[in-house]
């Protein structure tokens, strides 16, 4: 069946360093693949999607290419800042029908 | 913008009580959906709606049920709480264009004693 696999958390990084948070999926058709956050409190909100191979999702410095070849969606930033502290979640739709498939979810902590 | 709203930020029920939780949507969506999120194990479907008084079983629906009475609204119910249902509960519902971005509420922390 269809999966998301996403690396474990914590991951703690000072301020303006890189981040890199991976995600490799598994999917037998050409699905659509999100990146979603959820602040502290908060409900989860979409961060950025992709909906085919070589796309290239982008919102608020946060950046993540759909990588066929590698089944991969890896979420990259260049310079992280102390409110981008949450969890991430990498996620996929197949778009036959509703269902989002969701990973385990990955939680990032920013030191000022 | 889409707002999804939950009846309640956070709750606390004693064992066997009877609980509802309740969503609405405001953009006319005919899908939601009910989640709980647990450390560890990320976010979980225990229950769908494809519309108005559709509904369909998630991943994990023993202890659930769920109603869909009006379009906006769809609600959770535990018919009678256990301490292993002490979660984050997330309602979403899904736009219509494609890619289908699934839209949250802010989520119901459920504490059961």
């Amino acid at each position: 069946g269809n999966s998301v696999t996403q690396m474990e958390g914590p991951v703690t990084l000072s301020e303006e360093a890189f981040l890199t948070i991976n995600c490799t999926y598994t999917a037998t058709g050409y699905p659509s693949l999100f990146w979603y956050v959820q602040y502290p409190g908060e409900g989860l909100q979409l961060l950025l999607k992709a909906t085919k191979a070589d796309d290239k999702g982008s919102n608020k410095g946060f950046e993540a290419t759909y990588r066929k070849e590698t089944t991969s969606f890896h979420l990259e930033k260049g310079s992280v800042q102390v409110s981008d502290s949450a969890v991430y979640f990498c996620a996929l739709s197949e778009n036959r029908d509703d269902k989002i498939i969701f990973g385990k979810g990955t939680r990032l902590h920013i030191l000022p | 913008d889409v707002k999804v709203t939950q009846s309640s930020r956070y709750l606390v029920k004693r064992t066997g009580e009877k609980v509802f939780l309740e969503c609405v949507q405001d953009m006319d969506h005919e899908n939601m959906f009910w989640y709980r999120q647990d450390p560890g194990l990320g976010l979980r479907l225990i229950y769908f709606s494809y519309d108005v008084k559709m509904k369909e079983k998630g991943d994990i629906p023993e202890g659930y049920s769920v109603s869909r009475e009006k379009k906006e609204r769809f609600s959770l119910i535990l018919e009678s709480a256990s301490t292993n249902q002490t979660s984050m509960y997330l309602c979403a519902s899904i736009g219509t264009l494609q890619p289908k971005v699934q839209f949250f509420g802010p989520g119901t922390r459920l504490t059961v004693l």
